[in-house]
């Protein structure tokens, strides 16, 4: 059964720094895996999508990698800002569904 | 194009009560999803539908029914509401099942008490 894990579940850092979110998943046999950003009481916001054949995705500061064969993929976000503060979930798409990790809760502190 | 929309945004049932969450696409997309987050978890697929006719169970079904009479509608139905189905609600939608996004539609918070 695919396992989808994020640690750690919280994280604080001081406005500025660059900081790495780890997702680690139990099954290589995945189509894609996507990171998503979601504000308190709001829905999901895809950050990026990263399909099975490729390594790694870029938007703005945010880079997602993907190692299959290891089973993880990191959300790298560059010169964290204050309106960064969110939680961060990944999920990886092995057939009709996703499977979630329960998300990594950021806070920027300014 | 307003992408995936859910109404109501909110809720609050009593036990026993019943109620329909409605879930609307206009993307044309075939394949479409039913899930709750729990308070610090991840999201848990409730059903799915490939296609309007067709539905199937997903990970955690008890208590609730769905239909699919078109290919933009996919409402959830919940029967005799107990505190369990305390959680948001989130529908989603995608062109295929496997390595195409899913969009998102903004959730519905429920609370039964």
């Amino acid at each position: 059964k695919q396992e989808v894990t994020q640690i750690p579940a919280a994280l604080s850092v001081p406005e500025g720094e660059n900081l790495v979110l780890n997702c680690s998943f139990t099954d290589s046999a995945i189509y894609n895996l996507q990171w998503f950003r979601q504000d308190p009481g709001k829905g999901l916001t895809s950050l990026l999508l990263i399909q099975s054949s490729q390594r790694e995705q870029t938007s703005g500061r945010l880079n997602a990698s993907l190692d299959k064969s290891s089973g993880r993929s990191t959300l790298y976000i560059a010169a964290s800002q204050p309106g960064d503060s969110a939680t961060y979930l990944c999920a990886v798409n092995p057939d009709y569904q996703l499977i979630w990790g329960a998300g990594t809760k950021l806070i920027i502190k300014p | 194009n307003a992408g995936v929309t859910q109404t109501p945004k909110f809720r609050i049932l009593k036990i026993g009560q019943s109620m329909t969450l409605q879930c609307a696409q206009d993307m044309n997309h075939n394949y479409m999803y039913w899930y709750r987050q729990d308070p610090g978890m991840g999201l848990k697929l409730i059903y799915y539908s490939v296609g309007a006719g067709i539905t199937d169970k997903g990970e955690v079904p008890n208590g609730y029914n769905v239909s699919r009479s078109t290919t933009e509608d996919f409402p959830l139905r919940l029967e005799l509401a107990a505190p369990s189905q305390t959680s948001v609600y989130f529908c989603a939608s995608s062109m295929l099942p496997s390595g195409y996004e899913q969009y998102f539609g903004p959730g519905t918070r429920l609370t039964v008490t």
